[in-house]
């Protein structure tokens, strides 16, 4: 059974807060994405990676960065969380060989 | 640059009735095509994607390279097809990149 696991489901922060949202695959794929979720608007691209330490911007990268130390996993960093980033963020994985991209169950993420 | 367009944000039709959602796309070289389905309180799934060419659930889309589409249709619809359809696109067959989703269109199928 595939896995996409996000750390949390729920978050609450303050604004001005460093926020890290974490998420692992175990699927061995190449490629993760971090999407933000928000109603009318759809899934926004913020970042995405297609191997370790290589990472490459999406529409919204500002006031986001990433880091992929390792394969399976991918963190979203929020140098300095605002309330215009409370959301419903999603992780996806995606192998080169395999076309279908699996999804996390998401963070919903207020800033107060 | 690559991008995808659902023009409705909700579509309510009613049981046994025929459904079809919306998605044209812009991009440059040859995509490749996604419908994605998010049910109440469930995780992002995939649908279909074009190079399948298969029916899921009784849905199907067809890629049209003419007028840049890929509706999603069915038709008859159920209840349980009340669900969010996200339309997506990336670079042609397993070459990676990107995937780009449209805003998505809330299918509400009524009794």
């Amino acid at each position: 059974d595939v896995k996409v696991t996000q750390s949390s489901r729920y978050l609450v922060k303050r604004t001005g807060e460093k926020v890290f949202l974490e998420c692992v695959q175990d699927m061995d794929h190449e490629n993760m994405f971090w999407y933000r979720q928000d109603p009318g608007l759809g899934l926004r691209l913020i970042y995405f990676s297609y191997d370790v330490k290589m990472k490459e911007k999406g529409d919204i990268p500002e006031g986001y960065s990433v880091s992929r130390e390792k394969k399976e996993r991918f963190s979203l960093i929020l140098e300095s969380a605002s309330t215009n980033q409370t959301s419903m963020y999603l992780c996806a994985s995606r192998g080169h060989m395999n076309t279908e991209a699996f999804f996390g169950q998401g963070t919903r993420l207020t800033v107060v | 640059a690559q991008r995808v367009t659902q023009p409705e944000k909700l579509l309510s039709v009613f049981k046994g009735a025929p459904v079809e959602l919306k998605c044209n796309y812009s991009y440059s070289g040859s995509p490749e095509l996604f419908w994605y389905v998010q049910y109440s309180r469930q995780r992002l799934q995939l649908l279909l994607r074009h190079i399948s060419r298969e029916s899921i659930k009784g849905f199907t889309a067809d890629l049209n390279k003419g007028e840049t589409s890929f509706h999603l249709k069915k038709p008859f619809a159920q209840e349980e097809d009340s669900a969010m359809y996200y339309c997506a696109l990336t670079r042609g067959y397993n070459q990676g990149g990107k995937l780009i989703f449209g805003q998505g269109t809330e299918l509400s199928v009524k009794p």
